[in-house]
């Protein structure tokens, strides 16, 4: 079974600082995507990045990068310059590679991330 | 390109009463999703099209939730009879094919409320 774990249930920062959103995971599978999906307030919920487990260079998406660390698994989410339209519930979610559930999304509890003027 | 369409957006019910949500995939999506989000907690996946089959149900409480997707576009996802803990949102999604890899794009939710 995957699990997904997301430490902080609520973080803030400044406006044009720099915010790291922590997941750790758990899988059996070698291989598998991990995904941060961002749920804005009463908006519906879309891909921020994803990592593929077999790539060792982080992905990146303008101002939205990963530090993923396979041996530790981890899976952190780095917002640079961060506005005002950050604020948003983020989920830490791992895909499922194998068996029946192919294709499922095992998400995280997800952190409300607050960006302050 | 429109969307993941669904309705309704709220719904409150008494228990033992019934339920149906409703969801219009992305045209073209051969795979359609249906998660529960309870209060504070992350999205769970309930069941999974292929087309119109079902290809995982294992986290779906069968005795009180069904759900259909017929000729392989809308989907159906129906409670009865619905409990107090059955309050939560109820969101589609939809992806190109079922792939481990691939994006879901998700709609925006029916907030169900039993009282």
């Amino acid at each position: 079974a995957q699990t997904v774990t997301q430490s902080q249930p609520e973080m803030s920062v400044q406006e044009a600082e720099t915010v790291t959103l922590s997941c750790t995971y758990d899988t059996s599978e070698s291989n598998y995507y991990l995904f941060w999906y961002k749920q804005p307030p009463s908006r519906q919920m879309i891909l921020v990045i994803r990592q593929e487990a077999y790539k060792q260079q982080n992905a990146t998406e303008n101002r939205f990068s990963v530090n993923f660390q396979k041996a530790a698994k981890s899976f952190s989410l780095k917002i640079s310059d961060s506005q005002l339209g950050d604020t948003a519930m983020y989920f830490c979610a791992s895909g499922h590679s194998g068996g029946t559930s192919y294709g499922k999304l095992t998400f995280g509890q997800g952190t409300i991330l607050t960006v302050h003027p | 390109e429109a969307g993941v369409a669904q309705s309704p957006r709220y719904k409150i019910i008494e228990k033992r009463q019934s339920v149906a949500f409703w969801c219009n995939p992305i045209s073209g999506h051969a795979t359609l999703y249906w998660y529960q989000q309870i209060l504070g907690q992350g999205p769970k996946l309930l069941i999974q099209f292929q087309n119109n089959g079902v290809v995982d149900d294992s986290q779906l409480p069968k005795d009180r939730f069904s759900a259909e997707r017929l000729k392989g576009v809308d989907s159906t996802l129906k409670i009865q009879p619905a409990k107090l803990e059955d309050s939560a949102v109820y969101l589609c999604a939809s992806s190109l094919a079922r792939a481990y890899y691939n994006e879901q794009f998700f709609g925006p939710g029916t907030r169900l409320t039993v009282l």
